[in-house]
């Protein structure tokens, strides 16, 4: 079962910050926020995960609520490039990473 | 190699034929997946690995599926007597420690292999 919402689809100018949101009111104290993408055809793309605290890698940054219940991806400046469905997922294990229908987004020029 | 790597990447087959999907994961990765998705779809769960012993198959739709996984590396999903319901891409991916999330050690996934039933 899904634990996590998203916005269906969002748009996003060229070189812009998108920001793509994630309700996770139910997440546990165990359990990590993952971000996953998944351009057309290909396989999900691992993004950035965190557990408390905000982290930032070379693709995104992802900030948590201090209650975890909410959390937000940002890529800071999109390019057409990022063009792809966005999904936000909570899980303790591997067999627990459901996907759901997540966050289309599209950049656009 | 630096990903995970999925054999064939295309599959058409004949209803009723048995097919074999092949996965090689990251070296070292102890933990393996399954997963299938539909045209349009979000991916479905099938089958999880820790080493060479599946402590979770509950996904796994039918007794016309199973999946294997020797020295702890290669996988095989095996499906027979397929039928067009089988129509799908299935996705394999692999971890770092098993029970990925567990640590936080994400899962990276190869491109599947797009299985066609006619």
């Amino acid at each position: 079962d899904a634990k996590t919402t998203q916005p269906t689809s969002m748009d996003c100018a060229e070189g812009r910050a998108a920001n793509l949101p994630c309700n996770h009111s139910t997440i546990s104290g165990n359990e990590y926020v993952y971000w996953y993408r998944q351009i057309h055809s290909q396989g999900p793309q691992y993004i950035i995960h965190g557990l408390k605290n905000n982290e930032t890698n070379e693709m995104a940054s992802l900030i948590i609520t201090e209650d975890r219940k909410s959390s937000t991806l940002i890529l800071p400046h999109a390019t057409l490039r990022d063009t792809a469905v966005y999904y936000c997922i909570v899980a303790n294990t591997g067999n627990q990473f459901y996907f759901g229908t997540g966050t289309s987004l599209t950049v656009i020029p | 190699g630096a990903g995970v790597s999925q054999s064939p990447s295309n599959k058409v087959t004949e209803k009723g034929k048995d097919v074999e999907l092949r996965c090689d994961p990251i070296s070292g990765h102890t933990a393996l997946y399954w997963y299938r998705q539909s045209l349009g779809q979000g991916l479905e769960f099938l089958i999880y690995f820790q080493g060479n012993s599946a402590p979770d198959k509950s996904g796994l739709p039918s007794d016309r599926f199973s999946a294997e996984r020797t020295g702890g590396s290669v996988s095989t999903l095996t499906i027979q007597r397929t039928q067009q319901e089988d129509s799908a891409v299935y996705l394999c991916a692999s971890s770092l420690m098993g029970r990925a999330g567990a640590r936080g050690s994400p899962l990276h996934f190869g491109n599947g292999t797009r299985l066609t039933v006619t």
